[in-house]
């Protein structure tokens, strides 16, 4: 159990679009989600965390309008970049825990390029 | 706040030997959890070991076992008898094991990652 998806696995967008990625529990009730964004040879940052029902919690110096979360059950959690630029190329990784201070599993990640 | 320090960029290891990553963290908290993950070139994260820090006894599973030094705020991770497919991205993680409203006491903090390489 415990498997969490997430869709799309690699998008393609020109400058200026936004973008919307799914990150779904699927076999577990997701209390918490978080988003994070890996640069190449990098580790993962935090960006946000999410709880259902309510708004996300925005690390500091990650723009709430910028990228928008929400958590509007306990298996879905989505994350839009809006306005979407080069700079905003990364690898984006969501993850869900079925209760606060429970283990955090892994969605295989989006791939993001804007053109 | 806390920090997780991974030392070594890189490692290899020949196939069937033994490799121990390293990492260290910075922590006022005396309560907590602490995590290895493993990133293969799929880029999936794997938890690989986790360990209580108010259990004096190591984690192991499987081939995978930890050397836990709470005074020394050291965390290493031994891979035995390594494969192939043990080849990936490692990182060490810190989780307080407060459980704070605003989610603070769940956030995972990551180290830098160490590189691992298997040679045939």
């Amino acid at each position: 159990g415990a498997v969490v998806s997430q869709h799309p696995s690699w998008v393609i967008c020109k400058s200026g679009t936004s973008v919307k990625i799914e990150c779904r529990s699927l076999d577990f009730q997701a209390t918490t989600m978080f988003w994070y964004r890996q640069f190449p040879k990098q580790s993962l940052m935090l960006m946000a965390t999410s709880n259902e029902g309510s708004k996300a919690t925005y690390e500091q110096g990650v723009e709430k309008d910028k990228f928008l979360i929400n958590h509007a059950s306990l298996t879905l959690s989505t994350l839009t970049v809006t306005s979407a630029h080069p700079e905003d190329s990364s690898f984006y990784i969501c993850s869900a825990s079925r209760q606060i201070q429970e283990t955090q599993y892994f969605g295989p990640g989006t791939r993001l390029l804007v053109l | 706040a806390q920090t997780v320090t991974q030392s070594q960029p890189e490692m290899s290891v020949q196939e069937a030997e033994t490799v121990t990553l390293s990492c260290t963290y910075d922590t006022s908290e005396s309560d907590y959890y602490l995590f290895w993950y493993k990133q293969p070139p799929s880029r999936q994260m794997i938890l690989v070991i986790r360990q209580e820090a108010y259990k004096q006894q190591n984690a192991t599973e499987n081939r995978f076992s930890v050397n836990f030094q709470k005074a020394a705020k050291s965390f290493s991770l031994k891979i035995s008898d390594s494969q192939l497919g043990d080849a990936a991205m490692y990182f060490c993680a810190y989780r307080s094991a407060l459980a704070m409203n605003n989610n603070a006491g769940n956030m995972l903090t990551f180290g830098g990652g160490t590189r691992l390489m298997v040679k045939p």
